[in-house]
């Protein structure tokens, strides 16, 4: 089955212990991004790769990292979490294919204490 | 920039009756793509509708439509025959193959179908 992968869909922490949100997909996807949905801002986009190693920032990069290993992979690293930093996660893949849209995971409900 | 404006934080339709919702967005492109998503309670992100910039026949997928209007950079749509199954969050968005291939996303709709 087609699918984005997320793990973990819930995690609680605390301010500045450094978190890991993997994301998987197994399409063969050249495009990789990471959203973040507040409520009132819709999606935001927080870093995307377009191929592997090749990452670029989105619109709202700060205390976010990412790398792109292996095509499947993009995790989402955050290094010092910070309570600004609570919301709801999405991972998405897409084929560099205009007309293609995006495949999201399943989300991660973070919340930083 | 790429901007995508949904005006409507909240709409509502009774079950049966036909709803649109508006979206509008601001590129100086003449070739992209725009879809609209349905996010239900689950939170999963599902494609509902996409449309072609260079098509000007209005995609249509079952009970949903749009009418994209390229000129007024309107891409709007219609849910007929709402069902209860249709309350969710709707977010309209737009790719480009340009410099970063990005999406962009409005900041949704959320639609509560009345029994």
């Amino acid at each position: 089955e087609a699918q984005v992968t997320q793990n973990p869909r819930y995690l609680i922490t605390v301010t500045g212990k450094k978190l890991t949100v993997t994301c998987s997909q197994n399409m063969n996807h050249e495009y990789m991004s990471w959203y973040r949905q507040d409520p009132g801002l819709g999606l935001r986009q927080i870093y995307y790769s377009m191929n592997v190693e090749v990452t670029d920032k989105g619109d709202v990069p700060e205390g976010y990292k990412v790398s792109r290993k292996e095509k499947r992979n993009f995790p989402l690293i955050l290094e010092s979490p910070s309570p600004n930093q609570t919301s709801l996660y999405f991972c998405a893949s897409s084929a560099m294919i205009s007309h293609n849209e995006q495949f999201f995971g399943p989300g991660t409900r973070l919340t930083v204490l | 920039a790429q901007t995508v404006t949904q005006s409507q934080p909240e709409m509502s339709v009774q079950e049966a009756e036909t709803v649109t919702l508006s979206c509008t967005y601001d590129t100086s492109e003449s070739d992209y793509y725009l879809f609209w998503y349905k996010q239900p309670p689950s939170r999963q992100m599902i494609l509902v509708i996409r449309q072609e910039a260079y098509k000007q026949q209005n995609a249509t997928e079952n009970r949903f439509s749009v009418n994209f209007q390229k000129a007024a950079k309107s891409f709007s749509l219609k849910i007929s025959d709402s069902q209860l199954g249709d309350a969710a969050m709707y977010f309209c968005a737009y790719r480009w193959l340009g410099t970063g291939n990005q999406f962009y996303f409005g900041t949704g709709t959320s639609l509560t179908v009345i029994p």
